[in-house]
């Protein structure tokens, strides 16, 4: 049950797109089409931004999008705003059990 | 409106016990897992445990087996997480979570535990 394995940071300026990968193994990101991404602003609770690879919830921007080949999922932002700066989370079903990724401080310069 | 409301947090020394409450409205409560999930001082999210429906699937992360306890109560629309022989590293922000499928789509504002002597 080790964390999966993300980015400490990535960054971008505004308009640009970044991506955040998240790297499991065959027993969660690889074995599974659950993988999840939430978004946290500080002080607040997570926000569900992905689901099951590569849903958006409604009302979550067409900005976001997301991927997997393998044992790593990506997070996709295109477009980026101001207000898309914050933590990241990918998070994935393991059988029974899910495990979070070690999350990703996204900066828009 | 749909939500969830966690309390019971607090101050508790180490090998002590705490008893969090999540109150959930504004969805048919008994016909979804639930979840905690927790996360410590500037550290990443640390998922916990899941319940089903009835409460007769439970799952938990090691690091708790053994020592944490969830559990609802459909009637009061309500998840429970019974935290004994607490550690300092069990210091953290508790979140409930609901689960819609295999992911958590409404989170609570969260409730702090703080383990010290």
């Amino acid at each position: 049950q080790s964390a999966l394995t993300q980015p400490r940071s990535v960054s971008g300026s505004p308009g640009q797109s970044v991506a955040i990968s998240c790297t499991g193994t065959s027993s969660d990101v690889g074995g599974y089409n659950y993988v999840s991404w939430y978004q946290q602003h500080p002080g607040k609770a997570p926000k569900l931004m992905i689901s099951d690879v590569n849903k958006r919830p409604s009302g979550v921007p067409d900005r976001f999008s997301g991927s997997k080949s393998g044992n790593t999922a990506s997070l996709t932002i295109s477009g980026l705003q101001a207000e898309d700066e914050a933590d990241y989370y990918c998070c994935s079903f393991a059988g029974s059990l899910y495990v979070f990724g070690t999350g990703t401080k996204v900066t828009v310069l | 409106e749909v939500q969830l409301v966690e309390s019971g947090g607090g101050l508790v020394q180490p090998g002590g016990s705490l008893r969090l409450s999540c109150a959930a409205s504004g969805f048919t409560f008994s016909s979804l897992w639930m979840s905690w999930v927790r996360q410590a001082p500037g550290k990443g999210l640390e998922w916990l445990a899941n319940m089903n429906q009835d409460g007769s699937e439970k799952n938990y992360v090691d690091s708790v087996k053994g020592r944490f306890t969830i559990s609802r109560d459909n009637a009061k629309n309500s998840v429970y997480l019974q935290m004994n022989s607490l550690r300092d590293e069990d210091t953290a922000v508790y979140y409930c979570a609901r689960f819609r499928s295999y992911d958590m789509d409404v989170w609570g504002q969260g409730t702090t535990v703080t383990v010290s002597s």
